[in-house]
């Protein structure tokens, strides 16, 4: 159990498009989910955080209005960059727990390029 | 806050012998500690955890940690490197109660045949 899936795993758009991933747990239900940025061989820094139905937490420096979280269900969170420059090219991971204070299950991540 | 510290953004090994992954912790409250491993254009797999309970962990594939809270270290070892063991290997501090996993720098593992 605990399988988290992301859609799609890699995708290319053209620079001032916006691209959305998504993020599903597929055998639990997820209260909390989480969004990282991982740029090439470096950490994983966190993005956000999002609850289920309320509105997502972004970390300092995160820009809220360029990366949207919506997690509108207990099994489906959903990041779309929009307006996205090549700057935005990166690795992004999502996880999700059960609730609080547990485990996080990691997503196989997405490969975003904008050129 | 808390954070990680990974000594050593590269480690080789030779298959067989003994792998040596090193992280030190800094946290004021009793931490939570994780290691990762991620292999190319993947995503994490969780290797291990220690959440207060017993200080020797045992996860995946070999691998054991031992919390040292005197030394502040969470260092990761497995006895006999394997090739599939090549990877990406990240640790990761959180905190009772705030879920957040705040990330080392990661330390990439390659084994010499």
């Amino acid at each position: 159990g605990a399988v988290v899936s992301q859609h799609p795993s890699w995708v290319i758009c053209k620079s001032g498009t916006s691209v959305k991933i998504e993020c599903r747990s597929l055998d639990f239900q997820a209260t909390t989910m989480f969004w990282y940025r991982q740029f090439p061989k470096q950490s994983l820094m966190l993005m956000a955080t999002s609850n289920e139905g309320s509105k997502a937490t972004y970390e300092q420096g995160v820009e809220k209005d360029k990366f949207l979280i919506n997690h509108a269900s207990l099994t489906l969170s959903t990041l779309t960059v929009t307006s996205a420059h090549p700057e935005d090219s990166s690795f992004y991971i999502c996880s999700a727990s059960r609730r609080a204070g547990y485990e996080q299950y990691f997503g196989p991540g997405t490969r975003l390029t904008v050129t | 806050a808390q954070s990680v510290t990974q000594l050593g953004s590269h480690v080789s090994v030779s298959e067989g012998a003994l792998v040596l992954l090193r992280c030190n912790y800094s946290s004021s409250v009793p931490p939570y500690l994780f290691w990762y491993v991620q292999y190319p254009n993947q995503g994490l797999q969780l290797l291990l955890k220690y959440t207060s309970a017993a200080t020797l962990v045992k996860g995946i594939n070999g691998f054991e940690a031992e919390f040292k809270k005197s030394e502040t270290s969470f260092h990761l070892t497995k006895p006999s490197a394997h090739m599939s063991d090549a990877a990406e290997y990240f640790c990761a501090v959180s905190v009772f109660g705030n879920e957040k996993l705040t990330f080392g720098t990661g330390t990439r593992l390659t084994i010499i045949p």
